[in-house]
């Protein structure tokens, strides 16, 4: 019962460097998102998608890239990496409700420390 | 369109002593609102949500929280604080078609 899995936990890059952080979930949820948290800003959403091939801009898009080839996995890219981008990453997944389409709780990970010097 | 305030950004109670997280919200249709807790270095765990079935929610860990709709508030509450309860708490908003909106979270300290 894993729920929602990211990788890495932790990782140091240097500016202008790319990387990738995995996010797959195993409870078949339609919808998954990015968040990144920075002290006392709470969450803000950076991609979001509704399923396999759908994805969109969230709140803080930029400098930011997102797949979704299958319903478990939703990769966020981070192409030239700025010293803005040190946060904490984290991916979080859900159900489409029937009082909403973001009407049921998010499941999520315990996220990606990042940081870039 | 919808908003979260928490108020406090730290929160200090003594062990046994009542808590209580306050969160008001801003939504021009009837919300869906939540309480996750975040504990060091993991991620956001569901604590309670509010449907409307019922003005007063139960959740985990003895947690409860009251909708008010007059006032706008989905306040969080514990009659008697543990250890373990120190931790982030994040009260967050949706009308149900919009994407969720996280306050900007409380730091709960526990005194012994």
């Amino acid at each position: 019962n894993a729920g929602v899995t990211q990788t890495p936990k932790f990782r140091i890059l240097k500016i202008g460097q790319s990387m990738t952080l995995q996010c797959t979930q195993d409870m078949n949820h339609n919808y998954m998102y990015w968040y990144r948290q920075d002290p006392g800003m709470g969450l803000k959403l950076i991609y979001y998608s509704v399923g396999a091939g759908i994805t969109d801009k969230g709140e803080v898009p930029n400098g930011y890239n997102v797949s979704r080839s299958t319903t478990e996995d939703f990769p966020l890219r981070l192409e030239l990496a700025a010293p803005s981008q040190t946060s904490v990453y984290f991916c979080a997944s859900s159900y489409s409700g029937t009082g909403g389409a973001y009407s049921q709780p998010q499941h999520f990970g315990d996220g990606t420390r990042l940081s870039i010097l | 369109a919808q908003s979260v305030t928490q108020l406090g950004s730290h929160v200090s109670v003594s062990e046994g002593a009542l808590v209580l997280l306050r969160c008001n919200y801003s939504s021009s249709v009837p919300p869906y609102l939540f309480w996750y807790v975040q504990y060091p270095n993991q991620g956001l765990q569901l604590l309670l949500k509010y449907t409307s079935a019922a003005t007063l929610v139960k959740g985990i860990n003895g947690f409860e929280a009251e909708f008010k709709k007059s006032e706008t508030s989905f306040h969080l509450t514990k009659p008697s604080a543990h250890m373990s309860d120190a931790a982030e708490y994040f009260c967050a908003v949706t009308s149900g078609n919009e994407k969720l909106t996280f306050g900007t979270g409380t730091r709960l300290t526990i005194i012994p």
